[in-house]
C-alpha cells in the first residue's frame, strides 16, 4: 500500500475554507484516495474518495493533482462539528483493509 | 442511515477472562470487519468476514477469534484477555462492491487489568 504524509495537526478559524493536504508519491494507478475523519469519541466516518478527477460530495471536496501524488481535502466552511482527525488512505480496488495512518488532527476556533 | 452498534462503550475486564465484543449491523452489508485503534499506531485489522460463517485474518489476528453466525452479528472474542490487549475496538461494515467504503460503529474502550 501507498506510504502517506499528512500533517500532524492543522487549525482553522469557523466559517473559514480548510484546505488538508496529503501526499501519497508511492501511489499505484489502480488506488482510489479516500478519506475518512474520525470525531472525539466515535468510530471513523467515510467523507470521500476519488480516482483522478476531483470529486464533490455535501461534505467536502477532493482536489487530486495530475500526477497523483497528492491530494487535498477541502471544507469549504469549518464549523465546529468539523474538527476531527483527517485520515487521506489510498487503497487498492478490491482491497478488504483501510490501513489508518495517524492523520490530521483539525482544530476549528470560534 | 446506517448504523453499526457496538454492545457497550466500556469494558473492564480482568487477565485471562474470556471476553465477547457484539456488533450489529442494519443494513444488510456483507462485509464486516474488526480493529483495534491504539495511540500512534493508527487502526489495525484483526480479523473480517465476507459472509455468513466466513472469516480472514487481518494483520494482527493473534490471541482473538470472530464468530459471524447470522449476516448482521459479527463476533469479537479474545480467548484469554491480556493486559496488552487494552484498546479501542471498532466494528464496521460495508458492502461487496464497496469494502473501502465502510460505515464504523462508535467503538468499545476496552481494559484488561
Amino acid at each position: 500500500d501507498a506510504k502517506t504524509t499528512q500533517p500532524n495537526s492543522m487549525e482553522s478559524n469557523e466559517e473559514e475554507p480548510v484546505h488538508l493536504p496529503c501526499n501519497h508519491s508511492t501511489i499505484s494507478g489502480t488506488d482510489y484516495i479516500h478519506w475518512y475523519r474520525q470525531l472525539p469519541s466515535q468510530g471513523p466516518e467515510y467523507v470521500i474518495h476519488g480516482l483522478t478527477s476531483n470529486v464533490n460530495n455535501r461534505m467536502a471536496s477532493l482536489a487530486i493533482a495530475e500526477d497523483r501524488k497528492s491530494s487535498t481535502l477541502i471544507l469549504h466552511r469549518a464549523t465546529l462539528r468539523d474538527a476531527a482527525v483527517y485520515y487521506c488512505i489510498p487503497s487498492q480496488t478490491g482491497a478488504n483493509n483501510l490501513f489508518f495512518g495517524t492523520g490530521t488532527r483539525l482544530t476549528v476556533i470560534p | 442511515d446506517v448504523k453499526v452498534t457496538q454492545s457497550s462503550r466500556y469494558l473492564v475486564k480482568r487477565t485471562g477472562e474470556k471476553v465477547f465484543l457484539e456488533c450489529v449491523q442494519d443494513m444488510d452489508h456483507e462485509n464486516m470487519f474488526w480493529y483495534r485503534q491504539d495511540p500512534g499506531l493508527g487502526l489495525r485489522l484483526i480479523y473480517f468476514s465476507y459472509d455468513v460463517k466466513m472469516k480472514e485474518k487481518g494483520d494482527i489476528p493473534e490471541g482473538y477469534s470472530v464468530s459471524r453466525e447470522k449476516k448482521e452479528r459479527f463476533s469479537l472474542i479474545l480467548e484469554s484477555a491480556s493486559t496488552n490487549q487494552t484498546s479501542m475496538y471498532l466494528c464496521a461494515s460495508s458492502l461487496p462492491q464497496q469494502a473501502l467504503k465502510a460505515f464504523f460503529g462508535q467503538g468499545t474502550r476496552l481494559t484488561v487489568v
